[in-house]
């Protein structure tokens, strides 16, 4: 299957400082790309959707000015967590989906740990 | 909206045998997809088994294989011959026109000896 990677795999920053998350398709190009945050025993929450060359669509609560995404590039998107506060810590994991490939299946990143201090 | 629900926060099996995990939805789109995802302890998201809505039958991959009732709106997952490496979180989702994933809230699964 697609492999996608993600940068860093944990990060620990001090609170107000901003934190930026790399998430890249390695062999195929992603129009689409997918954040999502996971607490601790739960499931994954969609924050946004990163659409190469436009901006990207936030879900209902998330706050745009605070988690920056930009799509440069087919196979680059990011993350940038803004003045990271402690209520920021969490696990965030990216996905993207391969347009050439079946089912609308999404291609999961390794995610990453961010502790805000 | 779509809504995905798992009623079995947890399940336990035995070595060897075989477990069903359940997982209902609710939609009002006739054209969609359905997932069963597995989360091993490294949090790495693993696409276990696909079902395309359209498809009658069933879809199945090695030991892994699905029960999807689309009038009952449901897609149980069934794992036969369960390994130890089986043990992870397992996640139900779906996925429509609009192509973004939603989540079940989960099934921890424990394989026991």
């Amino acid at each position: 299957g697609a492999v996608v990677s993600q940068h860093p795999s944990r990060v620990i920053c001090k609170s107000g400082t901003s934190v930026k998350i790399e998430c890249r398709s390695l062999d195929f190009q992603a129009t689409t790309m997918f954040w999502y945050r996971q607490f601790p025993k739960q499931s994954l929450m969609l924050m946004a959707t990163s659409n190469e060359g436009s901006k990207a669509t936030y879900e209902q609560g998330v706050e745009k000015d605070k988690f920056l995404i930009n799509h440069a590039s087919l196979t680059l998107s990011t993350l940038t967590v803004t003045s990271a506060h402690p209520e920021d810590s969490s696990f965030y994991i990216c996905s993207a989906r391969d347009p050439s490939g079946a089912g609308n299946e999404q291609f999961f990143g390794p995610g990453t740990r961010l502790t805000v201090l | 909206a779509q809504t995905v629900t798992q009623s079995q926060p947890e399940m336990s099996v035995q070595e060897a045998e075989t477990v069903t995990l359940s997982c209902t939805y609710d939609t009002s789109e006739s054209d969609y997809y359905l997932f069963w995802y597995k989360q091993p302890p490294s949090r790495q998201m693993i696409l276990v088994i696909r079902q395309e809505a359209y498809k009658q039958q069933n879809a199945t991959e090695n030991r892994f294989s699905v029960n999807f009732q689309k009038a009952a709106k449901s897609f149980s997952l069934k794992i036969s011959d369960s390994q130890l490496g089986d043990a992870a979180m397992y996640f139900c989702a779906y996925t429509g026109t609009a192509s973004k994933l939603t989540f079940g809230t989960g099934t921890r699964l424990q394989v026991t000896l």
